[in-house]
């Protein structure tokens, strides 16, 4: 069962336009959402975060929002670049039994120059 | 700091060979993660350690998966008999156990098993 899913495997942005990568999730306990990038050959790195009680974060480019009602959640970057070429994971943690962090499977995102 | 370091970078072993992949967390977290990463799943979480003692081991996936903390700056995720379909990167990452707290990853151990 997967608490979290990221729907769209892949998604392709001309350079200069937003980027827009969706998330849901499951579990109501999850309280802290995450973003991370990973490229190839590297370990995941951590994007930007956001807790369940506020509904958006920015930081420069990059805006999370959060929609606790839908359990859903997006990463917006704008304007896009090609080196925000990556896989994109969301995440999510909370005390589910633990305060262990959940990954969806992932979004390849390609900016084309 | 020198971040989560895992050992080895890459490995290629036979079907039925035990294989040890290593992990040093940040000095100071007290929780440690054991992820798989794979094209069809994506990161899986495969077991979690809070203060050294195994909380969820819920995601391994069988028997021939075992992981250990013997203390707080050393983990080893073993695969005994390894088969084909065990090749994957697998990640550790290490955290404070706190809701709201970023977890941090190693650049992973590449397996592959022919």
């Amino acid at each position: 069962d997967q608490q979290v899913k990221q729907n769209s495997p892949s998604l392709s942005v001309q350079e200069g336009r937003i980027s827009i990568l969706n998330c849901d999730y499951t579990n109501s306990m999850f309280d802290y959402f995450l973003w991370y990038k990973k490229y190839p050959a590297e370990g995941p790195t951590f994007l930007i975060s956001i807790s369940s009680i506020k509904d958006k974060n920015e930081d420069g480019r990059f805006t999370v929002f959060l929609n606790k009602s839908a359990k859903h959640l997006s990463l917006h970057i704008v304007p896009s670049q090609p080196g925000d070429s990556a896989v994109y994971f969301c995440a999510a943690s909370g005390n589910t039994g633990g305060f262990k962090t959940i990954f969806g499977a992932g979004t390849r995102l390609f900016v084309k120059a | 700091d020198a971040g989560v370091i895992q050992s080895p970078r890459h490995e290629v072993t036979e079907m039925g060979q035990e294989v040890t992949l290593r992990c040093k967390p940040i000095s100071g977290h007290n929780s440690l993660f054991w992820y798989r990463q794979t094209m069809m799943r994506g990161l899986e979480l495969l077991i979690y350690f809070n203060n050294n003692v195994p909380i969820d081991d819920s995601g391994m996936p069988e028997d021939r998966f075992s992981a250990k903390m013997p203390n707080a700056s050393f983990s080893t995720l073993k695969i005994q008999p390894s088969e084909p379909r065990d090749s994957a990167v697998y990640f550790c990452a290490s955290s404070f156990d706190i809701s709201g707290n970023t977890i941090y990853f190693g650049e992973g151990s590449w397996l592959t098993v022919v």
